[in-house]
């Protein structure tokens, strides 16, 4: 497609589930970023990959998230033992290439963690 | 990165133009201005960036004074679907070996609400 695709949408999980999210970035883009959006906030940076390699993960809130991009485009994030304060809208972003080119993003995935 | 302050909410009626601005009086020499909006419901869409020159495109006019430390945003006929959280950010090309590769820092933007 021409855009980020996310996938689910929407993800309802019980407390304690482990939980993967799917980002397939735009084909061609080098860069993959992970952003979390709590209600009523501005996105908050989790994650970034080049390539395959993932080059910062200072935002990951814990150890129980846990994100992969193996062939350097389709990339996962895994939350396990999910708790309520991981419900939140997660965004996935694509760049062609580090420097000045625009992020482009998907429509996310809202989790709720019940 | 530098910090960027923009008022929290704007009305503006449809058919005028939206000028909304930003304030980001820290921002270093290899700094970028970025704009992105975000609709409801949806992920953040791209608007504009610039450096120091004023650039226009498709979609809106991004004005940065000369001492850039501030810009505006010009949407120059703003409808009902422009209605949105607007966010001005800044950021370096290049993040370093371990800067999170040019990651956008959001704050909590303007709320911009198009009315008839």
């Amino acid at each position: 497609g021409a855009g980020v695709s996310q996938s689910p949408r929407y993800k309802v999980a019980k407390r304690g589930q482990d939980v993967a999210l799917r980002c397939d970035p735009i084909s061609g883009h080098v860069s993959l970023f992970w952003y979390q959006q709590a209600l009523g906030q501005g996105p908050e940076f989790l994650t970034y990959f080049q390539n395959e390699a993932q080059l910062d993960k200072s935002g990951l809130p814990s150890d129980r998230f846990f994100a992969e991009r193996p062939e350097g485009s389709v990339s996962t994030l895994k939350i396990q033992r999910t708790q309520q304060e991981d419900s939140a809208v997660y965004l996935c972003a694509s760049s062609l290439a580090e420097g000045v080119q625009p992020q482009h993003f998907g429509d996310g995935t809202r989790l709720s963690i019940l | 990165d530098a910090k960027t302050t923009q008022p929290p909410s704007m009305d503006c009626a449809e058919g005028r133009a939206a000028n909304l601005p930003c304030n980001h009086s820290t921002i270093s020499g290899n700094e970028y201005v970025y704009w992105y909006r975000q609709i409801h419901s949806q992920g953040p869409q791209y608007i504009i960036h610039g450096l120091k020159n004023n650039e226009t495109n498709e979609m809106a006019s991004l004005i940065i004074t000369e001492d850039r430390k501030s810009s505006t945003l010009i949407l120059p006929h703003a409808t009902l679907r422009d209605t949105a959280v607007y966010y001005c950010i800044v950021r370096a090309p290049f993040g370093g070996v371990t800067g999170g590769g040019n990651k956008l820092t959001f704050g909590t933007g303007t709320q911009l609400k198009v009315e008839l």
